[in-house]
C-alpha cells in the first residue's frame, strides 16, 4: 500500500525567511510519480510539481525547489524568501504508473499549513 | 482556458438525504476523479471515472456512486447521508493515459450535514 508523510503539521515563518516543506512516501512500486499541491484559503487545489521516480534532478521553479531523494524516500519542498502570498496548506501526494490494471488515484499526506507572517 | 468547475458551492442537507454533485472538467480532459476532504482525515480518493466507465474507487461505501456523461462532465451521488459525509468534495480532471498525468482541481462543493 502507499503512504505519505507529512510530519510537519503546521508551519509558521515571517517573511522572507526560507522554509522547507518535508515528504516522506512508502511504495512497493519501482515506478511512481510525486507530486506536491498548494491549497490556499480558497480551497482549490493548486498543482505545483508532478516528478517521476527515474528523474531524481532537483527542480527550481522561481523561489520554488525541489529535493528528490529515492534512498530515503523523500520529495521535501523549499520556499526561499518566502512571502505572505505562500501562506498555505501544501500537500505531497504518490500515485503508480497506472500500469498493471491500478488507477491513477493520488494519495495524499496529511498536509503542512504554511503560516507566512508580515 | 476554463478550469474545472463545480456545483454548487455549497450545500446544507439533513442526515438521510440524498445529494449530487456536479462537475464539469477541463476541455480536452477524459479523466475525471473525485476525492473528499473532511476534518481531520486528509484528503482521499472517492471515484475515477474515464471514458465514461468507473476505472476505481475508493474504501467508501456503495451509498457514495456517479457516473460520467458523454461530455465527459460527472455527478457524484450520496445516498443516505450520515454527519460524517459532512466534507469538501473536490473533482479533478486529467488526461487519460502513461504516466499519470497531473489532476487539476476545482474549487470544490462544501457538503454540510444536520
Amino acid at each position: 500500500a502507499q503512504k505519505v508523510t507529512q510530519a510537519q503539521t503546521e508551519i509558521s515563518v515571517v517573511e522572507k525567511e526560507d522554509v522547507t516543506l518535508d515528504c516522506v512516501y512508502e511504495t512497493r512500486d519501482t515506478t511512481y510519480y510525486l507530486f506536491w499541491y498548494k491549497q490556499p484559503p480558497s480551497g482549490e487545489l493548486v498543482f505545483l510539481i508532478r516528478r517521476n521516480s527515474f528523474d531524481e534532478q532537483n527542480e527550481i521553479s522561481g523561489r520554488y525547489s525541489w529535493n528528490f531523494q529515492k534512498s530515503t524516500s523523500s520529495f521535501n519542498f523549499t520556499i526561499t524568501a518566502s512571502q505572505v502570498v505562500d501562506s498555505a496548506v501544501y500537500f505531497c501526494a504518490l500515485s503508480d504508473d497506472g500500469s498493471g490494471g491500478s488507477n491513477y488515484k493520488l494519495t495524499f499526506g496529511k498536509g503542512t499549513l504554511l503560516t507566512v507572517n508580515p | 482556458e476554463a478550469g474545472v468547475t463545480q456545483s454548487p458551492t455549497h450545500l446544507i442537507k439533513t442526515r438521510g438525504q440524498q445529494v449530487t454533485l456536479r462537475c464539469s472538467p477541463i476541455s480536452g480532459h477524459t479523466s475525471v476523479y473525485w476525492y473528499q476532504q473532511a476534518l481531520g482525515l486528509g484528503l482521499q480518493f472517492l471515484l475515477w471515472y474515464d471514458e465514461g466507465e468507473e476505472r476505481n474507487r475508493g474504501n467508501f461505501p456503495p451509498r457514495f456512486s456517479g457516473r460520467q456523461f458523454p461530455n465527459y462532465s460527472s455527478e457524484l451521488n450520496v445516498n443516505a447521508l450520515e454527519l460524517e459525509d459532512s466534507a469538501l468534495y473536490l473533482c479533478a480532471s486529467s488526461f487519460t493515459g502513461d504516466p499519470p498525468y497531473e489532476q487539476y482541481f476545482g474549487p470544490g462543493t462544501r457538503l454540510t450535514v444536520t
